[in-house]
This record gives C-alpha cells, sequence and structure tokens, in this order.
C-alpha cells in the first residue's frame, strides 16, 4: 500500500529565517503527482506546491520551493523568508496517476510556528 | 471559476442522532468529489469519494454513508451518530477524469457530538 510519511509532528522557525519540511513515501509506480497543502488556524485547506513525479526540475511557488528526490521517495518543502502568516499546519499528499482511482494519500501533518 | 460550499460549518448533535452535511461545486461538471474527516490535531482521512453520479468508493468501515444525488452535490449522512464521529469534516473536489490535478476544499464542518 502507498503511504506518506511527515517524521516531524511540530517545528518552529524564527521569522524571515528559512524552515524544510521532510516528507517521504512509499510507492512502486512511477508516475505520480505530489502536493503540500498549507491549513492555517482559520482550517481552511491551501494548495502549496505541486510536483510532478516525472519532471526532474523542483517546483516553486514564489518563497515555498520543494527537494523532490525521486530516488530516495522524498519530497520536502523549504520555505525561505520565514512570515508569521506561515505558521499552519502542513501537509504532504500523493496522488497515484496510474491506479485509475483519483485518490489522494495525505501524510499526518506537521504543525508550524513562525516566532516573532 | 470554480468554488465549493460546505454546510453547516458547525454542528452540535446529540449521540444516536442522524446527520446530513452536504457539500456543492459550481463552475465545473463531473468532478471527482470527497469526504475527509480530520481528529484534533491529526491528519485527513479519506471517508468516502466519488468520480460521478451515483458512484460512491467507501474508504473506512462505519456508520456513516455517502450520496451523490447530482453531479455537483456531495451529501455526508449518517442514521444515528456515535462520539466518535466528532470532528472536523471536509469536502473536496478535483478535475474530472484528470489525473494529477490538486483539490480544492471547503471550508469544513465542525462537528461535536454530546
Amino acid at each position: 500500500a502507498q503511504t506518506v510519511t511527515q517524521s516531524q509532528p511540530e517545528m518552529s522557525v524564527q521569522e524571515a529565517e528559512t524552515v524544510t519540511l521532510s516528507c517521504t513515501y512509499d510507492t512502486s509506480e512511477s508516475n505520480y503527482y505530489l502536493f503540500w497543502y498549507k491549513q492555517p488556524p482559520s482550517r481552511q485547506m491551501i494548495l502549496v506546491i505541486r510536483q510532478e513525479a516525472y519532471k526532474q526540475q523542483n517546483a516553486t511557488e514564489n518563497r515555498f520551493s520543494v527537494n523532490f528526490q525521486k530516488a530516495a521517495k522524498s519530497f520536502s518543502l523549504k520555505i525561505s523568508d520565514s512570515q508569521l502568516g506561515d505558521t499552519a499546519m502542513y501537509f504532504c499528499a500523493f496522488h497515484d496517476a496510474t491506479s485509475g482511482t483519483y485518490k489522494y494519500i495525505f501524510g499526518t501533518g506537521t504543525r508550524l510556528k513562525v516566532l516573532a | 471559476s470554480q468554488t465549493i460550499h460546505q454546510w453547516p460549518a458547525t454542528l452540535v448533535q446529540p449521540v444516536g442522532s442522524p446527520l446530513s452535511l452536504e457539500c456543492t461545486v459550481e463552475g465545473t461538471s463531473n468532478p471527482n468529489l470527497y469526504w475527509y474527516r480530520q481528529a484534533a490535531g491529526r491528519g485527513l482521512q479519506l471517508l468516502f469519494y466519488s468520480v460521478g453520479i451515483g458512484q460512491i468508493s467507501s474508504e473506512v468501515p462505519q456508520n456513516l454513508s455517502a450520496s451523490r444525488p447530482q453531479d455537483r452535490q456531495f451529501i455526508l449522512s449518517s442514521k444515528k451518530l456515535l462520539l466518535s464521529d466528532s470532528g472536523f469534516y471536509l469536502c473536496a473536489w478535483s478535475l474530472g477524469g484528470r489525473v494529477g490535478q490538486p483539490q480544492h476544499f471547503g471550508d469544513g464542518t465542525r462537528l461535536s457530538i454530546l
């Protein structure tokens, strides 16, 4: 079965600093997609970034970037110049493009607190 | 543009009472629809998903059920709520028939069982 693991339940970072959130996954498939979602205290789930497994180039969205290591099955999220508004729960998600089920598998999340 | 509406935002129900949570999507046709539950401080547990009208896949056997009576309407129900049904329920959609698309979430329903 495919799994997603986020091994850091909680993290903190000083404002303006850089922080990296870890995510590993397990799959035997080669065609899949990976996502990071942000859930602030309002609990609205917001898409942060999307990565296609067959693209070697790491995805970037403004201050958010990923380090995608396909062989290691690792998909970490780097937040640069952290802001107080980045305080949130962050979820890593996996989507198998070959199963035809349209399911998404989420990790247990990392709670990030940005300190002033 | 596409929007997703989920209601109610908050619900307090006694044990043994019925439940009906509703979710509708606007601006797209034949979306994939999902119901998740999030326990306090925990990850997302997929409960049900649907790729078309009347097509429901259940991920976790429990006293909840889902229905999709219309293309863009997804309903989560229970005949008798249990204390363990408390949690935060999220509805989501993704583009139908296309893999690799991100999910878009509603604002959620906070369900408390007394």
